[in-house]
């Protein structure tokens, strides 16, 4: 399957810092990313949806202004969580999906786990 | 509103046995389904998935079986292996690349040596 790169996999922060993750998809084109938070023993809840070039959709609840989503271009997806705390120590993971009708698999980075000190 | 659940939390399998797990949904305009593993620690790697005009799908010792009817997936996995101790999650989107996937609770398969 596609393969999509989610860096970094591991990252500690200070409370009040800005953390960015990336996520590329290194063999096709990605005009959808999705982006999850992931708590202990819990599934994944949906963040946002973003469109390349577009602004991100934002699902009830997320702080947009918060969770910072970028995708600029049809590899790369950026999330940026400002101000961190360490309620937002969590497990990250972002997805991308090709616009084709009909393709069906979504590909999934390798999460980031986040952790607010 | 509309979501997709599991029934078990948590399933304990031998070694060389076969495993089930089970998933109802809401929503039925869903168009796929899918059933993702997740280890410790990764992120949600594909195993199946079943398109809604289907009622069964096979891989290797993996089989999806759905039931519209009643709103019902389930996930068998034959001859269950210790690599397959995991969280498996199924999950339900539409046909759009755009369209985004929504993940059940999970159940965690422990097999038994």
């Amino acid at each position: 399957g596609a393969v999509v790169s989610q860096h970094p996999s591991r990252v500690i922060c200070k409370s009040g810092t800005s953390v960015k993750i990336e996520c590329r998809s290194l063999d096709f084109q990605a005009t959808t990313m999705f982006w999850y938070r992931q708590f202990p023993k819990q599934s994944l809840m949906l963040m946002a949806t973003s469109n390349e070039g577009s602004k991100a959709t934002y699902e009830q609840g997320v702080e947009k202004d918060k969770f910072l989503i970028n995708h600029a271009s049809l590899t790369l997806s950026t999330l940026t969580v400002t101000s961190a705390h360490p309620e937002d120590s969590s497990f990250y993971i972002c997805s991308g999906r090709t616009g084709q009708q009909g393709g069906t698999e979504a590909f999934f980075g390798q999460g980031t786990r986040l952790t607010v000190v | 509103g509309e979501s997709v659940g599991l029934h078990l939390p948590t399933l304990s399998v031998q070694e060389g046995d076969n495993s089930i797990i089970n998933c109802a949904y809401s929503n039925s305009a869903s168009d796929y389904f899918i059933w993702y593993k997740q280890e410790s620690g990764k992120g949600p790697q594909f195993i199946i998935d079943i398109r809604s005009n289907m009622d069964k799908r096979q891989g290797q010792r993996v089989t999806v079986l759905l039931n519209k009817t009643v709103k019902h997936l389930s996930l068998q996995i034959a001859a269950t292996q210790p690599g397959d101790s995991a969280v498996y999650f199924c999950a339900e989107t539409g046909s759009g690349g755009y369209q985004k996937v929504t993940f059940g609770t999970g159940t965690k398969l422990q097999v038994i040596p």
